[in-house]
C-alpha cells in the first residue's frame, strides 16, 4: 500500500545532541511537510518542501533543519535539542495543487524524548 | 495566515448520542480535512472536503466554502469514536493549518 513511513516510531536523544528523523513516502508526492505536536497542543507546521524547493515557517527556531535528497525521502534534523522540543514530530505528504490534490497524508509520527 | 477555530472544545456523550462538531475559518482555502487523532498519535484522514457534503457511514460532513464553516457530525457515537478531532485547513500555499481540536469522550 502507498503509505508514508516514518522511522524510528519513538527517538530518546540526550539534551543537545544532534538527533535526525526520518520519513519516506510510496505515493509519489511532490510536496512533504514536517509538523511538531506537542502534548494536547494541534499539529504545529515547521516547514515544507514543493519539489525541491524550501519553505521555513517564519517562527520555526533555526536549531530545525530538514533535509530532501530525494521524492521519497525527507528528514529533520534537531541540531541542539532541548527538553522543549521533545514533541511527537508528523511527516505529511499532499500531491500539490499541480498533480490532482486530494489532501494530506500523514505518517505515524516519531515521539521524541529528551533526557 | 488563516486562522481556524473549532467548537466545542471538550464533548462527553453517552454512547448511541449523536453529535456535531464545528470548525470556523477565516478565509478562503483550497483544502479542508477532518482528522481524528486515535491515541497513539497517528492522524486518520475522516474527510478531505473543501466544498460540499460527504458521508463515510456513521459519519458525515459538510463544508459551506461561502460562509467559512464546515460540520463533521457523528452519529450513534461509539466508545472507539473518543479521541481528538481535527479540523484543518490550507490555502493556496501549501500550508495547512489546524485548529485546536475537539477531544470527544463516549461513556458506554
Amino acid at each position: 500500500d502507498a503509505m508514508v513511513i516514518q522511522n524510528p516510531r519513538y527517538q530518546v536523544t540526550q539534551f543537545g545532541k544532534p538527533v535526525t528523523l526520518s520519513c519516506s513516502q510510496t505515493l509519489n508526492h511532490n510536496v512533504m511537510y514536517w509538523y511538531q505536536q506537542k502534548s494536547s497542543q494541534a499539529p504545529k507546521l515547521l516547514f515544507h518542501y514543493y519539489d525541491k524547493d524550501f519553505n521555513n515557517e517564519a517562527d520555526t527556531p533555526d536549531n530545525f533543519q530538514s533535509r530532501r535528497p530525494n521524492t521519497s525521502f525527507c528528514f529533520l534534523d534537531i541540531r541542539s535539542p532541548g527538553l522543549g522540543d521533545a514533541a511527537m514530530y508528523l511527516c505529511a505528504t499532499s500531491g500539490g495543487l499541480d498533480r490532482g490534490y486530494y489532501g494530506y497524508t500523514f505518517g505515524s509520527g516519531t515521539r521524541l524524548t529528551v533526557v | 495566515g488563516i486562522q481556524v477555530e473549532q467548537s466545542p472544545p471538550d464533548l462527553i456523550l453517552q454512547e448511541g448520542a449523536n453529535s456535531t462538531l464545528r470548525c470556523n475559518f477565516s478565509d478562503s482555502v483550497n483544502n479542508l480535512q477532518w482528522f481524528h487523532q486515535n491515541p497513539w498519535g497517528q492522524l486518520i484522514n475522516l474527510f478531505y472536503i473543501p466544498s460540499g457534503t460527504k458521508q463515510n457511514g456513521r459519519l458525515s460532513a459538510t463544508t459551506v466554502a461561502t460562509e467559512r464553516y464546515s460540520l463533521l457530525y457523528i452519529s450513534s457515537s461509539q466508545t472507539t469514536d473518543s479521541g481528538v478531532y481535527f479540523c484543518a485547513v490550507d490555502s493556496l500555499n501549501n500550508d495547512m493549518r489546524f485548529g485546536a481540536g475537539t477531544r470527544l469522550t463516549v461513556k458506554p
